[in-house]
């Protein structure tokens, strides 16, 4: 079975600071990782994925996410937030070649300006 | 492309009335979900249809809810009769591959159901 883990429910950061959110999965097999991101009142969408290759992968609004395989994380960072940044951001994880994919708890992102 | 398209938006309905939403995927995607998204949790899915065959529904309340896919096409979702606690967000998504290759969903905007 897969599971992902976010630790973090919300996550205050000031304007133009760094921030990182935070996601463990749990698999038996080779997984694939995704980060969506949902703005109030609206649907999810995918803000980057790893399916294989290079474990730094990046989103074009400067979000970027490591594959940590030794870990089992998939942490989201963005070096300098913006207030259209503030949202909701889920991790999910993919397994088995089964296609459905776990979502995690989701962590609120406040960006103050 | 066009986009998920999903039907209603929202709807508020009272407990033990019955409800139905309606889904098209993005055109040519074999691969159609249904999730629930309650407030304050990750989205959790309910079925999965490959074409017009379910794949997946072990998580759905089969007492109470049930989901079609006649075509291979557009779905829908029923509950009869609604609970409380089926208020949510009903997200559907569709993925074009089939087999092994995966590359992630496409949401629509989701239907808002409040039970009263």
């Amino acid at each position: 079975a897969q599971s992902v883990t976010q630790l973090d429910s919300q996550v205050p950061v000031f304007e133009e600071a760094p921030v990182e959110l935070r996601c463990n999965y749990s698999s038996s097999v080779s997984v694939y990782l995704f980060w969506y991101v949902q703005y109030p009142n609206q649907g999810l969408q995918l803000l980057l994925k790893y399916l294989s290759g290079s474990t730094l992968v990046e989103s074009i609004n400067g979000f970027e996410a490591e594959f940590n395989k030794s870990q089992t994380s998939f942490h989201l960072r963005k070096p300098s937030v913006h207030i259209s940044d503030t949202a909701e951001y889920f991790c999910a994880v993919s397994s088995g070649g089964y296609q459905k994919v776990t979502f995690g708890t989701g962590t609120k992102l406040q960006v103050i300006p | 492309e066009a986009g998920v398209a999903q039907s209603p938006r929202y709807k508020i309905i009272e407990k033990r009335q019955s409800v139905a939403f309606w889904c098209n995927p993005i055109s040519g995607h074999a691969t159609l979900y249904w999730y629930q998204q309650i407030l304050g949790q990750g989205p959790k899915l309910l079925i999965q249809f490959q074409n017009n065959g379910v794949v997946d529904d072990s998580q759905l309340p089969k007492d109470r809810f049930s989901a079609e896919r006649l075509k291979g096409v557009d779905s829908t979702l029923k509950i009869q009769p609604a609970k409380l606690e089926d208020s949510a967000v009903y997200l559907c998504a569709s993925s074009p591959g089939t087999g092994k290759m995966f590359f992630g969903y496409t949401f629509g905007s989701g239907t808002r159901l409040t039970v009263v």
